[in-house]
């Protein structure tokens, strides 16, 4: 079974610039997460997807975040303009079951902003 | 809102038992769930506790306690492929999104 898919692994951009991350979640997992991973720190949850719809984007800073998840299968989350703190590991994670808080987590795409 | 506290380090050496503690709040409990994480990898589920006891999976074991709101994991016959960061998470309402724990770095010497 394919595990969960992102692209870049790593990027790297001035502040102000715009960066796109992608991610395919494994077959047939109808939740889809995006956590921000500062260094040092736990996963930290910016937006959830059920199927093709948001469940929670509470802690999503919508003036520079966006993310979607057309036909409730892939998803791409956007930050535009950067800024020097959203330095971090973007990872996408996708679950089948919500009830065993077993999430499946790619590899992350490492964002640096200079 | 949800807040979960567990030691930042923790040494250990090769072939010991090592214990790792995480204390939760959270409005409306589910389970407390563990995760892996070696530098620069993916985190990877270890286990989840819905009710009270001792679960185990080879030679790790997870532990809940609902009344004191505390949970442990604990890791047996150490190696050195052990070495990582582990976090403790617990499902939030309304949606089961999970919030994690800041992580403890588990070093395993030889």
């Amino acid at each position: 079974e394919a595990g969960v898919a992102q692209s870049p692994r790593y990027k790297i951009i001035e502040k102000r610039q715009s960066v796109a991350f992608w991610c395919n979640p494994i077959s047939g997992h109808a939740t889809l997460y995006w956590y921000q991973q500062i260094l040092g720190q736990g996963p930290k949850l910016l937006i959830q997807f059920q199927n093709n719809g948001v469940v929670d984007d509470s802690q999503l800073p919508k003036d520079r975040f966006s993310a979607e998840r057309l036909k409730g299968v892939d998803s791409t989350l956007k930050i535009q303009p950067a800024k020097l703190e959203d330095s971090a590991v973007y990872l996408c994670a996708s679950s089948l079951f919500q009830l065993t808080g077993e999430l499946f987590f790619g590899e992350g795409s490492r964002l640096t902003v200079l | 809102g949800q807040s979960l506290e567990q030691p930042s380090e923790v040494t250990a050496v090769e072939g010991a038992i090592v214990q790792i503690n995480c204390t939760y709040q959270t409005s409306g409990f589910y389970g407390l769930s563990w995760y892996q994480q070696h530098d620069g990898g993916a985190p990877t589920f270890l286990s989840y506790n819905a009710l009270d006891g001792l679960e185990e999976t080879g030679r790790f074991s997870s532990f809940l306690s609902r009344s004191d709101s505390y949970g442990y994991l604990l890791l047996q016959e150490l190696q050195m492929k052990d070495s990582a960061s582990y976090f403790c998470a617990v499902p939030s309402r309304p949606a089961r999104q999970l919030t994690f724990g800041s992580g403890t770095q588990l070093t395993v010497l030889p």
